[in-house]
């Protein structure tokens, strides 16, 4: 299958550093999405992976290794707001893409 | 930045009823844009692919006749829920990718509420 899978939930405490991991099928690859989503709220675009390696953007960064099938989403400086579903989301190809089910994150005080 | 805007936020109606929802880019052509569902806690689902001036690629097992999405001009697709029942509730979100590569991140709209009651 296409299965992509990710902790269901992580809870950090507020100015720590956290690493959210996702795992795919390496098969039809072509580039990795990670995507925040607050409750009740449309996801908003955090990165994207096409090569291997670790792509810092502020306090977020992500990683992607192909030929493990592995990415990681690190969130650094953890605020309150950093409270929401964090989504890893594989390119299969052209305009196709799978979702993983997302991981919850609580940042906790 | 790409904006995609996405109306009504909340639709309350009755069994029966047909809702449409529609998915506009405000600042940038989209020629393909895509409609999902989230039930809660769960990720989103892809309903559909709706590409400008042709017919929108559906999901498996999503109804083409229950859930019509047309898309109409490079800024603008609809989706018409048809007689809506209560199973019909959840979270409809639209997106839309700038450009014709596939590499491109999704602009999602806000979001669609739907409550069949």
């Amino acid at each position: 299958g296409q299965n992509i899978d990710q902790p269901t939930e992580m809870t950090a405490t507020e100015g720590a550093i956290v690493q959210i991991n996702c795992t795919y099928q390496t098969s039809g690859f072509n580039g990795l999405f990670w995507y925040q989503q607050h409750a009740g709220e449309a996801p908003t675009f955090l990165s994207y992976n096409v090569l291997d390696g670790l792509e810092e953007k502020g306090r977020f960064s992500s990683f992607l290794s192909r030929s493990k099938g592995y990415s990681y989403l690190l969130l650094k400086e953890l605020q309150m707001k950093d409270s929401a579903s964090y989504l890893c989301v594989k390119n299969t190809g052209g305009f196709k893409t799978i979702f993983g089910a997302g991981t919850r994150l609580f940042v906790k005080a | 930045g790409a904006v995609v805007s996405q109306h009504p936020s909340w639709v309350i109606c009755k069994s029966g009823t047909s809702v449409k929802i529609e998915c506009r880019s405000l600042d940038f052509q989209a020629t393909t844009m895509f409609w999902y569902r989230q039930f809660p806690k769960q990720s989103l689902m892809l309903m559909a692919t709706s590409n400008e001036g042709s017919k929108a690629t559906y999901e498996q097992g999503v109804e083409k006749d229950k859930f019509l999405i047309n898309h109409a001009s490079l800024t603008l697709s609809t989706l018409t829920v048809t007689s809506a029942h209560p199973e019909d509730s959840s979270f409809y979100i639209c997106s839309a990718i700038e450009g014709v590569r596939g590499n491109q991140p999704q602009h999602f709209g806000d979001g669609t509420r739907l409550s069949i009651l």
